[in-house]
């Protein structure tokens, strides 16, 4: 079993679709969460983090973990074309250092 | 300012040969990170560098792998006596340092395709 499982997709929405993007995990020591957006062909670029559990907001996006249930979602209201990539959950037990990534899932959001 | 480099961009070899990849990260950046992306998977992390420290080389796969940095500059991966299964995106990323919250910024890869 990984230690961080995400679908791969393609997860394919109409413009303006709420998008709900998850990942699950087996480590009960991860205690830090972040999202990723990778489009074709470039690096990842960091898009949200958090540290434990609850919710965090920033403009269209919200990301949620829950440590309990070992999940953690991205959401993206309103999604555009331009949101059309690669999303990738990463968590480690310290910070940025030594980062556990799950597989991605592709987003494809149609005009 | 410019960002993380990475050379070249992609790199075709025959099963059994030596390749070097390189990465020039952000000016002023003391951490390096090397990552492994394969196809259908998510990023495996191989080794970081920290300033003057001994490298974390926790995540190479074998001993066909080994990295070097210059001080806090340019740092080469190496494979020696590649093998199909290290066909591959390698990642580069650079930070600041490697503070809890110190993001890590990515080069656009190398990929690696070993026939």
């Amino acid at each position: 079993q990984k230690e961080v499982e995400q679908d791969p997709g393609p997860l394919s929405v109409p413009e303006g679709a709420i998008v709900s993007l998850n990942c699950t995990y087996s480590n009960s020591a991860f205690q830090y969460f972040m999202w990723y957006r990778q489009y074709s062909r470039k690096g990842p670029e960091l898009l949200m983090y958090t540290y434990s559990s609850g919710n965090k907001e920033d403009g269209r996006f919200t990301a949620q973990v829950d440590k309990s249930s070992k999940y953690i979602s991205l959401f993206i209201r309103d999604s555009q074309p331009s949101d059309s990539a690669t999303y990738l959950c990463a968590m480690s037990v310290r910070g940025f250092q030594k980062l556990v990534f799950g597989t991605g899932t592709r987003l494809l959001v149609s005009p | 300012g410019a960002g993380v480099s990475q050379s070249p961009s992609n790199k075709v070899t025959e099963k059994g040969k030596d390749v070097e990849l390189r990465c020039d990260p952000i000016s002023g950046h003391t951490a390096l990170y090397w990552y492994r992306q394969r196809l259908g998977q998510g990023l495996e992390f191989l080794i970081y560098f920290q300033g003057n420290s001994a490298p974390d080389k926790s995540g190479l796969p074998s001993d066909r792998f080994s990295a070097e940095r210059t001080g806090e500059s340019v740092s080469t991966l190496t494979i020696q006596r590649t093998q199909q299964e290290d066909s591959a995106v390698y990642l580069c990323a650079s930070s600041l340092g490697t503070g809890v919250w110190e993001t890590q910024y990515f080069g656009p890869g190398t990929r690696l395709l070993v026939l």
